[in-house]
């Protein structure tokens, strides 16, 4: 049974650009989640998914920020117009409904912003 | 508001000592699920534990025990001879009332543990 996969691991873009990520849950999760983590803090949620529906975003993510999961499989985040402070490790995590509700995290693409 | 402190920021232990890290919680909700989650440098979280708030039983597996006192809104995680590979920052993590608010979960700010030879 494969893990929470996420592509890229690393990216580092100039202020202004565009970036997207993308996350492959574990296959037989139904949910999904975005994290994003800075520097010495724990993870903060942005979004998550229940199959293809987004049922609830963050106050932190702003109008720059959109999630897909079409087909209620992969999912993509893109940050637009990229600030600095959007530099952060983002973290993708998913469970199964019905299940015992831990989520499994992949391993995190970290954003540099510079 | 639900919020979870995790007040030992850093925390350097030498081998084979025992060393516990603090979790408290706040929430209203009555249903909820607490967890530890063990972050090395490698970065990937890796699930420890989950506790429902119905269930005050302690849990050990093996090196780690897990302490849960909701008189005092506590999960405390104890590991027991500790060694090197124990290395890494620990997440408390609380996830309120299961059948809302899709099951997010909110972290503390994480110990950073350190385990010298």
């Amino acid at each position: 049974d494969t893990g929470v996969s996420q592509d890229p691991r690393h990216k580092i873009t100039k202020r202004g650009q565009n970036v997207t990520f993308r996350c492959d849950p574990i296959s037989e999760h139904n949910r999904l989640y975005w994290y994003r983590q800075t520097l010495g803090q724990g993870p903060e949620f942005l979004t998550y998914f229940q199959n293809e529906a987004q049922l609830e975003k963050s106050r932190l993510l702003s109008d720059r920020f959109s999630a897909e999961r079409p087909k209620g499989s992969f999912s993509t985040l893109e940050i637009q117009r990229t600030e600095q402070g959007d530099s952060a490790m983002y973290l993708c995590a998913s469970s199964f409904v019905g299940g015992t509700y831990e989520q499994y995290f992949g391993p995190g693409t970290r954003l540099t912003v510079t | 508001a639900q919020k979870v402190t995790q007040a030992q920021t850093e925390i350097s232990v030498v081998e084979k000592e025992d060393v516990t890290l603090d979790c408290v919680y706040e929430t209203r909700d009555t249903t909820y699920y607490l967890f530890w989650y063990k972050q090395p440098p490698s970065g990937e979280l890796v699930f420890l534990i989950r506790r429902n708030s119905f269930d005050e039983q302690n849990e050990i597996s093996g090196r780690y025990s897990w302490n849960f006192q909701k008189s005092t809104s506590s999960f405390n995680f104890t590991i027991t001879a500790s060694q090197v590979v124990d290395s890494a920052v620990y997440f408390c993590a609380l996830r309120p009332a299961p059948y809302n608010q899709g099951g997010k979960l909110i972290f503390g700010q994480g110990t950073e543990l350190s385990v010298k030879p």
